[in-house]
Formats: structure tokens, C-alpha cells, sequence
């Protein structure tokens, strides 16, 4: 089955640690994003890109990086540079580019600053 | 400033209970407003787009319509397993997302 994949599920840091979240998709989709959930808040994006080698800052980029080097995949690091880091990360792709609404989502990846 | 207001924040419905949620937006030039449904611990599940005012979508007990300022998901008959989170979005220059309603359906 086609889907979105990330790993891991659960991740704690400690402070001024990096940390890498995994996102593979086998949908043949070209773009992907990662976005932020908190309690109360709407999603929130991050990062998005619409093909490989390429991608754009979201409304929250600071203390985050991302690389596109495949078209699968879209890894997302979370930096000692970004204040608070605690929240749920999910990483999305869509069929159409990014001017589409219609999101495939992963499962998450609940990110823990101890 | 909120560009996508969802209401309530919560809603407890008794089984068979039907009741309706709530999207409102600010934006100028819509190009799509969009559903999903959220379990918990789960990423969002896309359920339907509305383009224009006056539109209508259904899948099984859940029916979105769309007017110039609002969307409203309505929730006929409820089931248990219709429990979870329900987001929307607003495609204007960009993708907004509303914070959600969190549905709790009791047998």
C-alpha cells in the first residue's frame, strides 16, 4: 500500500541536542511538507518543497533544516536553535503541488525536549 | 491575526445525536476549503474539498456545505467511532489550518 512513513514514533532530546525525523513516501508525489501541531493551535507549517534539490521556508522555518536529495524523501531537523521544540511533527505530501489542499499526512512523530 | 476560526473547541454528542461544526474564515480569494478528520496520535485524514459557495459533499454521516464567510460539517446519526478531531483548512495564497473540534460520541 502507498503511503507516508515516519520514524520514529517517539523521540526525546535532550537540550542542545539535534535530532533527524525520517519522512519516506512511496505515493510518487512531488511535493512534500512538514508541519507542527500544538495543543490549541492549527498545523503550522515548517518546511514544504516541490521537487527534488529544492524547498521553501514555511511560516515557522527558525531552528529548523530539511534536505530533498530524493523524491521519497524529505528529512526534517530539528535544531538546538529552536526554543521549544516539544510538539507533534507531520510530515504530508499532495498529488498536485503545493497549491493543492488535499493532503496525504503521515502518522507523526511526537518529538520530547527532556 | 486567526484566519480559520473552528467551533466549538469540543463537542460531546450521545449516539444517534446529530449536530453540526463550524469553520469560519477571513480570507479574500478562496481557491478551496478542505476537511480532515484526526484520530489521536494520528496524522489528519483528508475527507473533502469545497470550492464554491453553495457546494455540498457527503460520505456516510458526514455532509460539508460551504457559504461565502463559513463551512459547516454536519454530523447526522453519530456513531462512536466517529470520535476524533475534525480540522479544516482554507487555501488562499497560502494553507491555513483551524486548531479543530474534538467530537466524543457516547454509546
Amino acid at each position: 500500500d502507498g503511503g507516508i512513513t515516519q520514524s520514529p514514533k517517539y523521540l526525546f532530546r535532550k537540550e542542545g541536542q539535534n535530532v533527524t525525523l525520517s519522512c519516506e513516501q512511496n505515493l510518487n508525489h512531488d511535493a512534500m511538507y512538514w508541519y507542527r501541531q500544538d495543543p490549541g493551535q492549527g498545523l503550522r507549517l515548517i518546511y514544504y518543497s516541490q521537487i527534488v534539490n529544492d524547498f521553501q521556508k514555511g511560516d515557522i522555518a527558525e531552528g529548523y533544516s530539511v534536505s530533498r536529495e530524493k523524491k521519497e524523501s524529505f528529512p526534517l531537523t530539528v535544531t538546538s536553535a529552536q526554543k521549544n521544540p516539544t510538539a507533534f511533527y507531520l510530515c504530508a505530501s499532495s498529488k498536485t503541488g503545493t497549491q493543492s489542499g488535499e493532503l496525504f499526512f503521515g502518522e507523526g512523530s511526537r518529538l520530547t525536549v527532556l | 491575526e486567526d484566519q480559520v476560526t473552528q467551533s466549538p473547541e469540543a463537542l460531546r454528542l450521545q449516539e444517534g445525536e446529530s449536530s453540526s461544526l463550524n469553520c469560519s474564515y477571513t480570507v479574500s480569494g478562496l481557491r478551496g476549503l478542505f476537511w480532515y478528520r484526526q484520530d489521536p496520535g494520528k496524522g489528519p485524514e483528508f475527507l473533502f474539498t469545497l470550492y464554491s459557495a453553495g457546494e455540498e459533499k457527503e460520505k456516510e454521516r458526514l455532509k460539508a456545505t460551504l457559504t461565502k464567510k463559513e463551512s459547516f460539517l454536519h454530523i447526522t446519526a453519530p456513531k462512536p467511532e466517529d470520535s476524533a478531531t475534525y480540522l479544516c483548512a482554507v487555501r488562499y495564497y497560502k494553507l491555513s489550518f483551524g486548531a479543530g473540534t474534538t467530537v466524543t460520541v457516547r454509546a
